[in-house]
């Protein structure tokens, strides 16, 4: 069972580059989410998307974009990254607003 | 607006009982989430709670007031793996489909 699965895992850029984060889930679920976790802040949403095609903002969405264009796969784009953007990024996916989410392992990114 | 607060540490001991509170303000709650997270691990899902009273599973409970905009995890027979974050998360549907997290409860097991 792969369940997520996010690529890369780890990556470092240098200020101003740009980069894209893959997330893929096979469990056929609808609703799909990017969070970043910092320390002492928990996990805070970026974008999500509640079907293919559709994408919607979080609480932290500036400076990033997302697509969904394939139910299976929800990409998070970072167009000019920044030192505040070092962070470890998380997707996760559901059935529905009331069921729990699953985690995939986390991207760890470092912004230069 | 949204606001989900816990402790930011707590300490027990190998054997005991552990409650770690949650209290949360939202507009359009929709259910209320207890993840675990080990250090350097993705979250993983204990318990969900959407009506007022008590959810057991194993040596995990949670429980829910939604009048009181209140819920905690209890941990009983504590062993030196619960050593984790704890994160309370409330689904709101204010707007969209969100799930608001807390930052989360860090455990330390001591023998």
């Amino acid at each position: 069972n792969a369940g997520v699965t996010q690529t890369p895992k780890f990556r470092v850029l240098k200020t101003g580059q740009s980069m894209t984060l893959l997330c893929a889930q096979d469990m056929n679920h609808e609703y799909m989410y990017w969070y970043r976790q910092d320390p002492g802040m928990g996990l805070r949403l970026i974008h999500y998307s509640v079907g293919e095609g559709t994408t919607a903002k979080g609480e932290v969405p500036d400076g990033y974009n997302v697509s969904r264009l394939k139910k299976q796969n929800f990409l998070l784009g970072l167009e000019s990254a920044a030192p505040s953007q070092t962070s470890v990024y998380f997707c996760a996916s559901t059935d529905s607003d009331n069921q729990p989410q699953h985690f995939g392992d986390g991207t760890r990114l470092s912004i230069l | 607006g949204q606001n989900i607060d816990q402790p930011t540490e707590m300490t027990a001991t190998e054997g005991a009982i552990v409650q770690i509170n949650c209290t949360y303000q939202t507009s359009g709650f929709n259910g209320l989430f207890w993840y675990q997270q080990h250090a350097g691990e993705a979250p993983t899902f204990l318990s969900y709670n959407v009506l007022d009273g008590l959810e057991e599973k194993g040596r995990f409970s949670s429980c829910l007031s939604r009048s009181k905009g209140y819920s905690y995890l209890l941990l009983k027979e504590l062993q030196m793996k619960d050593s984790a974050s704890y994160l309370c998360a409330v689904s709101d549907n204010t707007g969209g489909f969100k799930t608001i997290f807390g930052a989360g409860t860090r455990l330390f097991v001591k023998a």
